[in-house]
């Protein structure tokens, strides 16, 4: 699976927009980028993935760029309870069967 | 909301021990998974576990750790015999049989080797 790079910590203030980047250059086609986020030692959170096209629920939007080589997690209004590690990582997926390489993700903290 | 659910919370034993975590996976789940996280490193992959045999194993998950879904609905992680670097917060997940489905994860049991 490619590498991903991110930041290693980011603020934002609550109530704001908080925009996560990651890199992942060598991506390949059939590759797809997944976020999870860990508040505060819990178990880690699915958030959202996509392939090409940009993709939103109800928590966040994800944009990735056209060349796929990177990505951006978008909290649109970050409250308190989004304070935690955003982790992006690039899977091909096999059917349920896929290993989750955690890197050591962007620490988001929101300030109030 | 369905949830993976792992026991006990927090287990302190002592070191030479044998020590078995629990987790019960979502019931339609056909995907299961152990990671553990030592304090202030990466979340790390034990195994996966699939159709009751191990699918796939990292280079941590030596003899000493074994896995187990002894009915339908457990999932057990057991360490033979402990060591002081096993203390770690260790992470059950699960998911369904089909491709694009994020895991779900339990809230860990932290692991307290003495």
């Amino acid at each position: 699976d490619a590498k991903t790079t991110q930041p290693p910590s980011m603020d934002c203030a609550e109530g704001r927009a908080a925009n996560l980047p990651c890199n992942h250059s060598t991506i390949s086609g059939n590759e797809y980028v997944y976020w999870y986020r860990q508040i505060h030692s819990q178990g880690p959170q699915y958030i959202i993935h996509g392939l090409k096209n940009n993709e939103t629920n109800e928590m966040v939007s994800l944009i990735i760029t056209e060349d796929r080589k990177s990505s951006t997690l978008i909290l649109p209004h970050a409250t308190l309870r989004d304070t935690a590690v955003y982790y992006c990582i690039v899977i091909t997926p096999n059917f349920g069967n896929e290993k989750l390489t955690f890197g050591t993700g962007t620490r988001l903290t929101i300030i109030p | 909301e369905p949830e993976v659910t792992q026991t006990p919370s927090h287990q302190v034993t002592q070191m030479g021990q044998e020590v078995i975590l629990r987790c019960v996976p979502i019931s339609n789940h056909l995907y299961f998974y152990w990671y553990r996280q030592i304090l202030g490193q990466k979340v790390e992959f034990l195994v996966s576990f699939y159709n009751n045999e191990i699918s796939e194993k990292s280079e941590i998950f030596d003899d000493q750790f074994s896995v187990e879904r002894p009915d339908g609905s457990n999932f057990t992680l057991k360490i033979r015999s402990t060591k002081l670097e096993d203390s770690a917060m260790y992470f059950c997940a699960s998911s369904p049989d089909r491709e694009n489905y994020g895991y779900t994860f339990g809230s860990g049991t932290r692991l307290t080797v003495v």
